[in-house]
């Protein structure tokens, strides 16, 4: 089976530096992915990781080490708008393109 | 980027009633295309995989008879909700994967929200 852990809910207030760990368990494991969702909204890609190491888009960057099956978010700068839920997914071998949600941190951003 | 559109964006239908929703890619080629549900506050369900031409794969507890996929054709694929109940009240995402490209061109639609009374 599949299964991804990431935290509930983080706080941190504006300007400051979020990390959310996706820890996963997935045979096949080919990446992970990372998607913000406001309410009400549909999933927008922020990330993917098929090697190990780090990856820098903009504010957000996205982690992955595949011998430990963990991988992370890191949000930079948080402005307001980045108050939303941010989920890992993971992509496997036998299925290309089908993703494997974990059930999402809810990011709140404090002024 | 690639741009999803999903029909209706919301629908209200009475228990008993069936619902059609559509995807389209619109400026692109979809050979797979995914459906997930999702209920309040919780994640992304894959229900099945849709690819064109062929009959859709369904994910371990979602009814096929229930939830009828057709992908007819490379820019669209449409669910349908048979006898509708209010349990089946829930978010329904569409997304669309263009075969061959990196893992980062799956484009989501903006989802459909659908009420059963």
């Amino acid at each position: 089976g599949q299964s991804l852990e990431q935290p509930s809910e983080v706080t941190a207030v504006e300007g400051a530096i979020v990390q959310i760990n996706c820890t996963y368990q997935t045979s096949g494991f080919y990446g992970l992915s990372w998607y913000q969702q406001h309410d009400g909204g549909a999933p927008t890609f922020l990330s993917y990781n098929g090697l190990d190491g780090l990856e820098e888009t903009g504010r957000f960057s996205s982690f992955l080490s595949r011998s430990d099956s963990y991988g992370y978010l890191l949000l930079q700068e948080l402005q307001m708008k980045d108050s939303a839920s941010y989920f890992c997914a993971s992509m496997t071998t036998d299925s290309w393109g089908k993703l494997q949600f974990g059930a999402g941190t809810q990011v709140v951003v404090t002024p | 980027g690639a741009v999803v559109s999903q029909h209706p964006s919301r629908v209200i239908c009475k228990s008993g009633t069936s619902v059609k929703i559509e995807c389209r890619s619109l400026d692109f080629q979809a050979t797979t295309m995914f459906w997930y549900r999702q209920f309040p506050k919780q994640s992304l369900m894959l229900m099945a995989t849709s690819n064109e031409g062929s009959k859709a794969t369904y994910e371990q507890g979602v009814e096929k008879d229930k939830f009828l996929i057709n992908h007819a054709s490379l820019t669209l694929s449409t669910l349908t909700v048979t006898s509708a109940h209010p349990e089946d009240s829930s978010f329904y995402i569409c997304s669309a994967y263009q075969s061959g490209h990196k893992p980062d061109t799956q484009y989501f639609g903006p989802g459909t929200r659908l009420t059963v009374l």
